[in-house]
């Protein structure tokens, strides 16, 4: 059974603290993903890498910083926890766009981490 | 610019009931993939469905199924004969081929009353 496993459900963190949120899939895949969903506005990408240690940024990706020093590890960092960066963070992974046409696959999503900022 | 819009914040149904999720994208590429994911209060999104921009046939799963018309951009889902366990947040999203983004709706919220 294919698997993407985030390291807390549940987080509580305190203004202005260093928050590391990890992300592991076993399925071998290239593309991992951070999303960040926030009622009414959907899933809104933080940051996705393509290959071990590259990244590029999303559409958020300000107060945030990755790291993927592994194939299966993706890490989430805020590096100064604020209040509007409570959030429920998703993870995912898929394997890299196929074909001529560079066809999306199906993305597989961790459970994701509810993370509160006080 | 692309968009995917998901007009119905909230649906509320009785079981049994039919009901369709309305799904309208925006995008000036002729290569494209849309797709549907559920996410059941456990939190985690489930895969329903890619569709690429060549294939408007439609497709039936089950109880889903899923209507594609290019004329007017929009990307359908209906559920038939709704049940309890189809209470669900679900995301329409459009992927930009050649890319690695994936852009997202903001989500129906499905309520099933039994």
């Amino acid at each position: 059974d294919v698997k993407v496993t985030q390291s807390s459900r549940y987080l509580v963190k305190r203004t202005g603290e260093k928050v590391f949120l990890e992300c592991v899939q076993d399925m071998d895949h290239e593309n991992m993903f951070w999303y960040r969903q926030d009622p009414g506005l959907g899933l809104r990408l933080i940051y996705f890498s393509y290959d071990v240690k590259m990244k590029e940024k999303g559409d958020i990706p300000e107060g945030y910083s990755v790291s993927r020093e592994k194939k299966e590890r993706f890490s989430l960092i805020l590096e100064s926890a604020s209040t509007n960066q409570t959030s429920m963070y998703l993870c995912a992974s898929s394997p890299p766009p196929t074909g001529l046409a560079g066809a999306g696959g199906e993305q597989f999503f961790g459970p994701g981490t509810r993370l509160t900022v006080l | 610019a692309q968009k995917v819009t998901q007009a119905q914040t909230e649906i509320s149904v009785v079981e049994k009931e039919d009901v369709t999720l309305d799904c309208v994208y925006e995008t000036r590429d002729t290569t494209y993939y849309l797709f549907w994911y559920k996410q059941p209060p456990s939190g985690e999104l489930v895969f329903l469905i890619r569709r690429n921009s060549f294939d408007e046939q439609n497709e039936i799963s089950g109880r889903y199924s899923w209507n594609f018309q290019k004329s007017t951009s929009s990307f359908n889902f209906t559920i038939t004969a709704s049940q309890v366990v189809d209470s669900a947040v679900y995301f329409c999203a459009l992927f930009k081929s050649g890319t690695y983004k994936y852009i997202f709706g903001t989500g129906t919220r499905l309520k099933v009353l039994a």
